[in-house]
């Protein structure tokens, strides 16, 4: 049981280039979260995703795309990297439970991504 | 959407207690307090969360005020894995059709067990 995984961890992007940040998880959950977290600050929400082929805006979409065409898989696309992306992406998951109670989250390790 | 207020670092000698207070004076009735914390640029792990009663669990305890209006995490016996940054988080509704919930993260506090 891996949980949340993330790749790739590091990467560098020249301005203009496109990247996909992958992630993926085993535990069936149905909701996936992207974050981005710059140097000493917070994490702010990208998009997330309510089960497989619905998704929705977070707080920064913009210059970002997401797909959710499994329940497993939750792919963060950057079409035209600037150097404001310069951050770490976080992925989390959290399961649907009865009564919505429980809303604790399960986050990846990250990926550091820096656009010069 | 309530919002929370954290100091933005504490220190704590190691073996002591560590009481982290956050307040959020405008917390809605069926909003739950949730703490994360997040070691070193690794993800946010949960800790624990609340509504009304004061919670524990193997990690630490979640003492809230009897308005809610603010928080306070413990942390019994903090050892020096214990520093990291610590997030108090009230569950925020989503502005869209799904009527689901997103938790929005702030600054947090910065902990830092002293030897």
């Amino acid at each position: 049981n891996a949980g949340v995984t993330q790749t790739p961890k590091f990467r560098i992007l020249k301005i203009g280039q496109s990247m996909t940040l992958q992630c993926t998880q085993d535990m069936n959950h149905n909701y996936m979260y992207w974050y981005r977290q710059d140097p000493g600050m917070g994490l702010k929400l990208i998009y997330y995703s309510v089960g497989a082929g619905i998704t929705d805006k977070g707080e920064v979409p913009n210059g970002y795309n997401v797909s959710r065409s499994t329940t497993e898989d939750f792919p963060l696309r950057l079409e035209l990297a600037a150097p404001s992306q310069t951050s770490v992406y976080f992925c989390a998951t959290r399961d649907r439970a009865i009564g919505a109670t429980n809303e604790k989250l399960f986050f990846g390790s990250g990926t550091q991504l820096s656009v010069l | 959407d309530a919002k929370t207020t954290q100091p933005p670092s504490m220190d704590c000698a190691e073996g002591r207690a560590a009481n982290l207070p956050c307040n959020h004076s405008t917390i809605s009735g069926n909003e739950y307090v949730y703490w994360y914390r997040q070691i070193h640029s690794q993800g946010p792990q949960y800790i624990i969360h609340g509504l009304k009663n004061n919670e524990t669990n193997e990690m630490a305890s979640l003492i809230i005020t009897e308005d809610r209006k603010s928080s306070t995490l413990i942390l019994p016996h903090a050892t020096l894995r214990d520093t990291a940054v610590y997030y108090c988080i009230v569950r925020v509704a989503v502005g869209s059709n799904f009527g689901n919930e997103k938790l929005t993260f702030g600054t947090g506090t910065r902990l830092t067990i002293i030897p």
